[in-house]
């Protein structure tokens, strides 16, 4: 059965909103997970490293303010796109590994569309 | 900073042919390799992972090798079925994991 639960699976807003993205680690405790974006046939990109109680790591050219990451427990992590534009529209996932040296396990993704 | 390359980038063959993937990556320092699968507008499945300090892992009618010092590995799929048709990506790294963009796999009935 699934280890890391995200949702929603997907989602509609209206340019200038913020929507927010739960990923969750549902039997484990994930220290550390990883946010990706994937844009249509292409491959994922490491956004950002989300780490329980202390600031996330961000990609280069991955802006800070505009993806808010809070890892706020050791089974939580969420993803806020702040006054969300088209551009901003594409399929966002998360991951997490139960330590050390196991399989990443991702969620099912969330669709954003921005209209 | 690692890059990973994925060869070929689409891929049909009918079905029962055996068929291999390439991934090929240019910083030898890993920890693990994993394969995924990933059907349209779908999240990832894992399907192999290889620790650096191993050489292959098989499940079913996978089985994916790596080579540390070359910096590759292979993904062998023996008699392919129409259900093994998706996306299938390899991702090299320790904690943070960083992807090949995918071969295409489709098989024909």
């Amino acid at each position: 059965g699934a280890v890391v639960s995200q949702h929603p699976s997907w989602v509609i807003c209206k340019s200038g909103t913020s929507v927010k993205i739960e990923c969750r680690s549902l039997d484990f405790q994930a220290t550390t997970m990883f946010w990706y974006r994937q844009f249509p046939k292409q491959s994922l990109m490491l956004m950002a490293t989300s780490n329980e109680g202390s600031k996330a790591t961000y990609e280069q050219g991955v802006e800070k303010d505009k993806f808010l990451i809070n890892h706020a427990s050791l089974t939580l992590s969420t993803l806020t796109v702040t006054s969300a534009h088209p551009e901003d529209s594409s399929f966002y996932i998360c991951s997490a590994k139960r330590p050390p040296n196991s399989p990443l396990h991702f969620g099912n993704g969330t669709r954003l569309t921005v209209t | 900073k690692q890059e990973v390359t994925q060869i070929p980038a689409a891929l049909s063959v009918p079905e029962g042919e055996n068929l291999v993937l390439n991934c090929s990556f240019t910083d030898s320092a890993i920890y693990n390799l994993q394969w995924f699968r990933q059907d349209p507008g779908k999240g990832l499945t894992s399907l192999l992972l290889i620790q650096s300090s191993q050489r292959e892992q098989t499940s079913g009618r996978l089985n994916a090798s790596l080579d540390k010092s070359s910096g590759r590995s292979t993904l062998y799929i023996a008699a392919s079925q129409p259900g093994d048709s998706a996306t299938y990506l390899c991702a090299v790294g320790g904690n943070d994991m960083r992807f090949g963009a995918g071969t295409r796999l489709t098989v024909k009935p």
